[in-house]
């Protein structure tokens, strides 16, 4: 079965600081999709990234960036320079490609809640 | 373009009551997903349906049931309800039907709470 674990429940970050959520997941299918979602105060998730098991490339996106290591199981999520706007629970999860109990679904981490203090 | 279009957002029920909830996905989208996000258990996922055919279910007792229309609109219904049920109810929709790489458009929710 596909596990999803998000060790930090809460992070406080003065703005402009930098910082790493941490993602680690489990899984026996060698396809699988690992995303990040971000759910701010108004409680609409939003996508921000996908991965698929086969690209293990990172990724920059402005002041995101998401370091997706496969011999750890890791896919870790940076905000440089954080502002007051990012502060949100964010939610690492997990899709599998095979026609499984696993299909068709995301499973989620718990999320890290994401307090950036101006 | 509308996004994901969740009803009610709000609503009290007491306990051995019912409810439905209702989702409009994205003009296009075929593929609708629940989940049930509590303080406790986190996102959970309920069910999935594509061309009104369910294709995944999640561990729920059998009081969680859905449903999808031709026009792709989706409903869930929750009977007996439980103390536990409370919670917010978070309707997605995708544009492919191809399974893990799903990009999911979430809505707003449906906060339910059970007295």
């Amino acid at each position: 079965a596909q596990k999803v674990t998000q060790a930090q429940t809460e992070i406080s970050v003065v703005e402009k600081e930098d910082v790493t959520l941490d993602c680690v997941y489990e899984t026996r299918d060698t396809t699988y999709y690992l995303f990040w979602y971000k759910q701010p105060p108004s409680g609409e998730l939003v996508f921000l990234i996908r991965r698929n098991s086969f690209d293990e490339q990172n990724e920059i996106s402005g002041r995101y960036s998401w370091n997706f290591q496969k011999s750890t199981s890791s896919f870790n999520f940076t905000i440089t320079a954080s502002q007051v706007v990012d502060s949100a629970v964010y939610f690492c999860a997990l899709s599998e490609a095979g026609p499984g109990a696993g299909s068709y679904q995301l499973t989620f981490g718990k999320g890290t809640k994401l307090s950036v203090i101006p | 373009k509308a996004g994901v279009t969740q009803t009610p957002r709000y609503l009290i029920k007491t306990r051995g009551q019912q409810v439905t909830l209702s989702c409009s996905p994205i003009s296009g989208h075929r593929s609708v997903s629940w989940y049930q996000q509590t303080p406790g258990q986190g996102l959970q996922f309920l069910f999935e349906y594509f061309s009104e055919t369910q294709r995944n279910k999640g561990n729920f007792p059998g009081r969680f049931s859905g449903r999808q229309f031709s026009n792709s609109r989706s409903e869930m219904n929750v009977s007996t309800l439980e103390l536990g049920d409370s919670a917010l109810y978070l309707c997605a929709s995708s544009s492919t039907g191809i399974s893990g790489a799903n990009v999911l458009t979430f809505g707003a929710g449906s906060r339910l709470t059970v007295l």
